[in-house]
């Protein structure tokens, strides 16, 4: 079973949509939880940081964990076609030990 | 701010040859430098990852290895290249661990 998994895919919804990303994972240690947007062929770019549980809001994005059920969410508010990119969940734990385990992505597509 | 540079773009290569791809980072010091790997419908995959100067951590074991011989450089190389190395691969830099990772735009190899 891999530690993070997320649905692929593919998403398509028209412009001005809400959009609901998730991730779900197993290891109970994870206490720092990332948000990555790429868009094809380029570099993955942060957009969430977040520790622990509990909300945070950035312009149309709201990031989500609930660390009891080990699931976090990306909601995107007003979907523009410029959101059209895989989002990448990501996660770290709190040991020196721990490494950054990401999700395989989840590829949207924001149609005019 | 800091900028973090990948090189070449895009490389392709025959079986056999050797590789060097180069990282660079600029504005900070001593930073984390992670070299990643990701495959088409895989997620991201670490294959290196550096803590200062001559310290290098393997993740996976395979034909690649990496070498930071400045504070803010970073290589991965090759002596011979499989089919199987194909991929697009990303460097990225934290200031610390526990601290998000800023990835590059990235090297997309083709070994053919």
């Amino acid at each position: 079973q891999k530690e993070v998994e997320q649905d692929p895919g593919p998403l398509s919804v028209p412009e001005g949509a809400i959009v609901s990303l998730n991730c779900t994972y197993s290891n109970s240690a994870f206490q720092y939880f990332m948000w990555y947007r790429q868009y094809s062929r380029k570099g993955p770019e942060l957009l969430m940081y977040t520790y622990s549980s509990g909300n945070k809001e950035d312009g149309r994005f709201t990031a989500q964990v609930d660390k009891s059920s080990k699931y976090i969410s990306l909601f995107i508010r007003d979907s523009q076609p410029s959101d059209s990119a895989t989002y990448l969940c990501a996660m770290l734990g709190e040991t020196s030990g721990s490494r950054l385990t990401f999700g395989e992505g989840t590829q949207l597509t924001v149609n005019p | 701010s800091q900028t973090i540079h990948q090189w070449p773009a895009t490389l392709v290569q025959p079986v056999g040859s050797p590789l060097s791809l180069e990282c660079t980072v600029e504005g900070t010091s001593n930073p984390n430098l992670y070299w990643y790997r990701q495959a088409a419908g895989r997620g991201l995959q670490l294959l290196f990852y550096s803590v200062g100067i001559g310290q290098i951590s393997s993740e996976v074991p395979q034909n690649l290895s990496a070498s930071r011989p400045q504070d803010r450089q970073f290589i991965l190389s090759s002596k011979k290249l499989l089919l199987s190395d194909s991929g697009f691969y990303l460097c990225a830099w934290s200031i610390d661990r526990k601290e998000t990772q800023y990835f590059g735009p990235g090297t997309r190899l083709l070994v053919l």
